[in-house]
């Protein structure tokens, strides 16, 4: 089991601001780096799956890049609306042994109107 | 829709009957993985499974777990002798080798 680690736990943010979150992650033998939306009462939803180092990838508002050296990668929401209030979710996938998926313990975020 | 399908979506179960949760995979998909979801927690990494192998089983319990996945038909997790503290809900997910996951809508067991 790998430890994937997410910051912060939760955050609020107001209305139309921009807002960032972490992924940290094994440095070593990486093989791909995911993001997840979960809404309330629904399952998780694919973002971005990211395999190289410097990758950026953007879906509308939201952004994420990679950096596989120091093990992190960030996601960027710019101007929140209400309905990206949901828990991101991000998951290391290594290059030994299973190849297995592991994910964090999400960061949970709340947009006020 | 093609999608990954689970069920029951929640089951109640007496301590000590056995539970059994059932995921049938997004078509075309060969490798399925069994999270649990505990209250305030994320999502635990139990079992990774391709058609009749088991992958990966590090992240579940030694005694009373069990999953399978095979040739045809659904992928199964079973829990024996269930107890309390097996209350959570269980999602299970589907990819292509190495791909994204596409998630199933849980079961939430509930142990009296």
């Amino acid at each position: 089991i790998l430890n994937v680690e997410q910051s912060p736990q939760s955050l609020h943010v107001q209305e139309g601001d921009s807002t960032n979150f972490t992924c940290s992650f094994p440095s070593s033998n990486f093989y791909a780096l995911h993001w997840y939306r979960w809404e309330t009462a629904k399952s998780p939803e694919a973002l971005f799956v990211m395999t190289l180092n410097g990758d950026e990838k953007k879906k509308g508002r939201i952004s994420a890049t990679l950096n596989t050296k120091e093990g992190y990668s960030y996601l960027y929401i710019k101007g929140s609306q209400p309905e990206d209030s949901a828990t991101y979710l991000c998951a290391f996938r290594g290059q030994t042994g299973a190849n297995n998926l592991f994910f964090g313990t999400g960061t949970r975020l709340t947009v006020i109107p | 829709n093609a999608g990954v399908m689970q069920n029951p979506r929640h089951l109640v179960r007496r301590r000590g009957q056995e539970a059994r949760l059932r995921c049938s995979p997004m078509k075309g998909h060969s490798h399925v993985y069994w999270y649990r979801q505990l209250p305030e927690e994320g999502l635990k990494f139990m079992v990774y499974l391709q058609k009749e192998n088991i992958i990966d089983e590090s992240g579940m319990p030694k005694e009373r777990f069990s999953a399978e996945f095979p040739k045809e038909g659904p992928s199964i997790l079973r829990i024996q002798q269930v107890v309390r503290g097996d209350s959570a809900a269980y999602f299970c997910a589907s990819s292509e080798l190495f791909g994204k996951l596409f998630f199933g809508s849980g079961t939430q067991l509930s142990v009296l």
